[in-house]
């Protein structure tokens, strides 16, 4: 059991590039989250789905896309990359929405 | 304003010295309240879920509890790999979505 693997786990991006974060999780859960973790900001929401083909905004939606054609994976891309977007990104997943979530090991990304 | 804080910030604490982490919470329609623990580089691991005022569960050394309005962390006799920083989250309305609290980083002195 993998549990929840993100990719890449260090990425560096010139301002205006694009990039996909990738998530996939082997648990068969249907409750996929992503967060963006600042210092002093803590975890905040950025897109989250209840299933596949379902997905909803979160906290901080700008600037960032997703998908959910399947129940395994839920990546996150981001259409232009802005300095503010440096962050440290992390997708957790669950089996239910009243249930604990299970975190990957997160993505740091630094935007120049 | 749905809404996390945690209290405090920073706690540093000798092995064998009990103390309590406060999560204090302001949002409508709670359906449960998540401690986590993250260490330095890596995603926060799942705790605790707590539903309903007077709940409590035990894991070790920790226990935590939950009332109308906070959740405590209680950690008793501390030893130095419980030095992390615990993150307190909440499940509200229609659920499938946290609110984090911005953590208390634990740090334990042998």
């Amino acid at each position: 059991n993998a549990g929840v693997t993100q990719t890449p786990k260090f990425q560096v991006l010139k301002t205006g590039q694009s990039m996909t974060l990738q998530c996939a999780q082997d648990m068969n859960h249907e409750y996929m989250s992503w967060y963006r973790q600042d210092p002093g900001m803590g975890l905040r929401l950025i897109h989250y789905s209840v299933g596949a083909g379902i997905t909803d905004q979160g906290e901080v939606p700008n600037g960032y896309n997703v998908s959910r054609s399947t129940t395994e994976d839920f990546p996150l891309r981001l259409l232009s990359a802005a300095p503010s977007q440096t962050s440290v990104y992390f997708c957790a997943s669950s089996y239910d929405r009243d249930y604990g979530y299970t975190f990957g090991s997160g993505t740091r990304l630094t935007v120049v | 304003e749905d809404q996390v804080t945690q209290s405090p910030e920073a706690l540093r604490l000798q092995e064998g010295e009990s103390s309590s982490l406060n999560c204090s919470y302001t949002v409508s329609g709670l359906r449960g309240l998540f401690w986590y623990r993250q260490d330095p580089g890596k995603g926060p691991e799942f705790l605790f879920t707590l539903y309903s005022a007077g709940e409590e569960k035990e894991k070790e050394r920790l226990k935590a509890t939950l009332t109308k309005k906070e959740s405590f962390l209680h950690i008793t006799a501390p030893k130095p790999e419980d030095s992390a920083t615990y993150l307190c989250a909440v499940s509200y309305n229609q659920g499938g979505k946290l609110i984090f609290g911005q953590g208390t980083e634990l740090s334990v002195k042998p």
